[in-house]
């Protein structure tokens, strides 16, 4: 597709139970990112992939948090027997590399709904 | 700690008048400053890329500008309009991948 694609975009879940997030990269695009953003309150970095590896896992807020990365290119963010604290709009990016001066660009997002 | 902020948090103006824009960091070893618009409940959209050599870009009407040595930079928005209506949001990258977000400032244009 033209840019980052995110799936689904709301998802409303009943706390303590695991929900999948999906993002689907630009196409060519080796760096991917995952970022929360909670009502009120700024981008929170969560994951970096360069390609299939996360040398970069330092804002997974707990271990009910994990990720992946298949074949370069989609990524799906796991959330583990979800509290209401997780609600937050998911925001996925990607950029050409890890290249100093690439472009990151964001898909949709996913809002997750604790209930 | 890459310390982000942007001012004022929300702004109003009238249509047709400029915005200004404020983003400050603390740590000016940043690669690049990308510029960010967010409509309501909607993802990010990348406005402006400044590498960390460049002093201004351009797209538009929009104009940003860099200085490093102070940690700021500056989204200038000419004429507005009020589609202009959205949160603006600046982001540093200081290692190689990871952005650093500022708050974001909130902008309406009254028609």
């Amino acid at each position: 597709g033209a840019g980052v694609s995110q799936s689904p975009s709301n998802k409303v879940t009943e706390k303590g139970k695991d929900v999948e997030l999906r993002c689907d990269p630009i196409s060519g695009h080796t760096a991917l990112y995952w970022y929360r953003q909670s009502l009120g309150q700024g981008l929170e970095f969560l994951i970096y992939f360069q390609g299939n590896s996360a040398p970069d896992k330092s804002g997974l807020p707990s271990d009910r948090f994990s990720a992946e990365r298949t074949g370069g290119s989609v990524s799906t963010l796991t959330i583990q027997r979800t509290q209401q604290e997780d609600s937050a709009v998911y925001l996925c990016a990607s950029s050409l590399g890890a290249r100093k001066n690439t472009e990151a660009f964001f898909g949709q997002g996913t809002r997750l709904t604790v209930v | 700690k890459q310390e982000v902020t942007q001012i004022p948090a929300a702004l109003s103006v009238p249509e047709g008048e400029n915005l200004v824009l404020n983003c400050s960091f603390t740590d000016s070893a940043i690669y690049n400053l990308q510029w960010f618009r967010q409509d309501p409940g909607k993802g990010l959209t990348s406005l402006l890329l400044i590498q960390s050599s460049q002093r201004e870009q351009t797209s538009g009407r929009l104009n940003a500008s860099l200085d490093k040595s102070s940690g700021r930079s500056t989204l200038y928005i000419a004429a507005s309009q009020p589609g202009d209506s959205a949160t603006y949001l600046c982001a540093v990258r200081r290692d190689d991948y990871k952005l650093s977000f500022g708050a974001g400032t909130t902008v309406t244009v009254r028609a």
